[in-house]
């Protein structure tokens, strides 16, 4: 049981490229989020899914594509990366979407965009 | 959302039971306490959560007053390994905001050898 899987785990990008970061889990959960880490502060919601198909922004989505194909995979992508990007993004996983569902966060994966 | 106010920084000796304090004075009454860790740029690590009633696992035990306005969060025995940033989160229980955690400052942990 392998939990939240993101990669990569390091990635350096410049101005205007674009890139997925991936995520996967194996616990069967419906919901998943993405989350960003800038120094010195707490995480922000990026996007989330409430299951396969269905997909909603949340705090700070300018920039952030996500698709939900399947229950076990919640990719990110960001279409055209900008300095500002720079962070480290974290997936997280739960059964449901209510709060007494445990979120499960991924290792993380550190972003810096030149 | 409640808010919740929590010390930037504690120390505790190795060995020692920490005692993390929060104060969601506002809290609405569907509203869970979370408790997460995060261990240098680490993925957060859930530790606990409770609704009205104190509760313990493996981990940590988490005592919420009666009237739900503070809890604190506590080590029994910290170690080196304990030290952390710890996040007091208020989180409700269904409607808008039951899907995400809103992840304030916290409270840097150091425990002392």
């Amino acid at each position: 049981n392998a939990g939240v899987t993101q990669t990569p785990k390091f990635q350096v990008l410049k101005t205007g490229q674009s890139m997925t970061l991936q995520c996967a889990q194996d616990m069967n959960h419906e919901y998943m989020s993405w989350y960003r880490q800038d120094p010195g502060m707490g995480l922000r919601l990026i996007h989330y899914s409430v299951g396969a198909g269905i997909t909603d922004q949340g705090e700070v989505p300018n920039g952030y594509n996500v698709s939900r194909s399947t229950t076990e995979d919640f990719p990110l992508r960001l279409l055209s990366a900008a300095p500002s990007q720079t962070s480290v993004y974290f997936c997280a996983s739960s059964g449901g979407a209510s709060g007494a569902n445990v979120l499960t966060f991924g290792a993380g994966s550190r972003l810096t965009v030149l | 959302d409640a808010k919740t106010t929590q010390p930037t920084s504690m120390d505790c000796a190795e060995g020692r039971a920490a005692n993390l304090p929060c104060n969601h004075s506002t809290i609405s009454g569907n509203e869970y306490v979370y408790w997460y860790r995060q261990i240098h740029s680490q993925g957060p690590q859930y530790i606990i959560h409770g609704l009205k009633n104190n509760e313990t696992n493996e981990m940590a035990s988490l005592i919420i007053t009666e009237d739900r306005k503070s809890s604190t969060l506590i080590l029994p025995h910290a170690t080196l390994r304990d030290t952390a940033v710890y996040y007091c989160i208020v989180r409700p229980g269904s409607g808008a905001g039951s899907y995400q955690l809103t992840f304030g400052k916290g409270t840097k942990l150091s425990v002392i050898p």
